[in-house]
């Protein structure tokens, strides 16, 4: 089963706006990835987190990590119309060592 | 200058052939996988090879067979293909595991549509 579900699955902003988007994930986890896949293109690996950090920053990404709540979000400030892309988390369960990816969400940013 | 590239792109085919997608990378890394994402972008790991070796199988049908020439490569081929595998097939690779935070990149996909 999928390790990360992502909320909302899908999100519509206007550009110069924030999109936040979050990630719950059910076992213990070494390090949180967040990916970018821009329609009809391979996935890009935009940030990782470790189990033993809080946040972390990346130009316009923030991603925040909770281990208490098995949760991570990530934020895009400022958006562009560039940025629209379905986005990805994945975990590296602590048991297994593999990287399992949630579903996504789709992120629109309107001009 | 492509990292991870893989052919063909695009490929419809019919039921009960068999087809191969072919991938190469020229990162230098030594671990390379094969994920397939589905219509709902469920994108689930199927094989990794680390130097040419099999590390993970995850439970995929005797009928996909991936074959790595040297760690540079890594081809799935799929016999007697069903509806069922219609999907999108992503050639990833990283130095060293994926477990371990290092970087996966990912080839552009290989869309396949089984009619």
């Amino acid at each position: 089963s999928q390790q990360g579900e992502e909320d909302p699955q899908a999100l519509s902003i206007q550009e110069g706006e924030n999109a936040t988007m979050n990630c719950s994930y059910k076992t213990s986890i070494n390090n949180l990835q967040w990916y970018r896949q821009n329609s009809g293109r391979g996935l890009v690996h935009l940030i990782l987190i470790r189990s033993n950090e809080r946040e972390k920053h990346s130009g316009r990404l923030r991603v925040t990590l909770d281990t208490s709540k098995k949760s991570s979000s990530l934020l895009i400030t400022a958006s562009r119309a560039a940025d629209t892309a379905s986005y990805f988390c994945a975990t590296v369960s602590s048991n297994t060592g593999k990287l399992i990816f949630g579903q996504g969400t789709t992120l629109q940013v309107k001009p | 200058d492509t990292a991870v590239s893989q052919t063909p792109k695009y490929l419809v085919t019919q039921m009960g052939n068999d087809k191969s997608i072919k991938c190469e990378q020229n990162l230098g890394h030594d671990t390379m996988y094969w994920y397939k994402q589905d219509s709902k972008k469920f994108l689930k790991i199927m094989f990794s090879y680390n130097n040419k070796e099999l590390i993970i199988n995850e439970t995929v049908p005797n009928r996909f067979s991936p074959k790595s020439p040297d760690k540079a490569h890594l081809n799935l081929h799929i016999n007697s293909l069903e509806l069922g595998d219609s999907a999108v097939y992503f050639c990833a690779s990283s130095q060293g595991w994926q477990g371990s935070g290092n970087t996966i990149y990912f080839g552009e996909g290989s869309w396949l549509t089984v009619v």
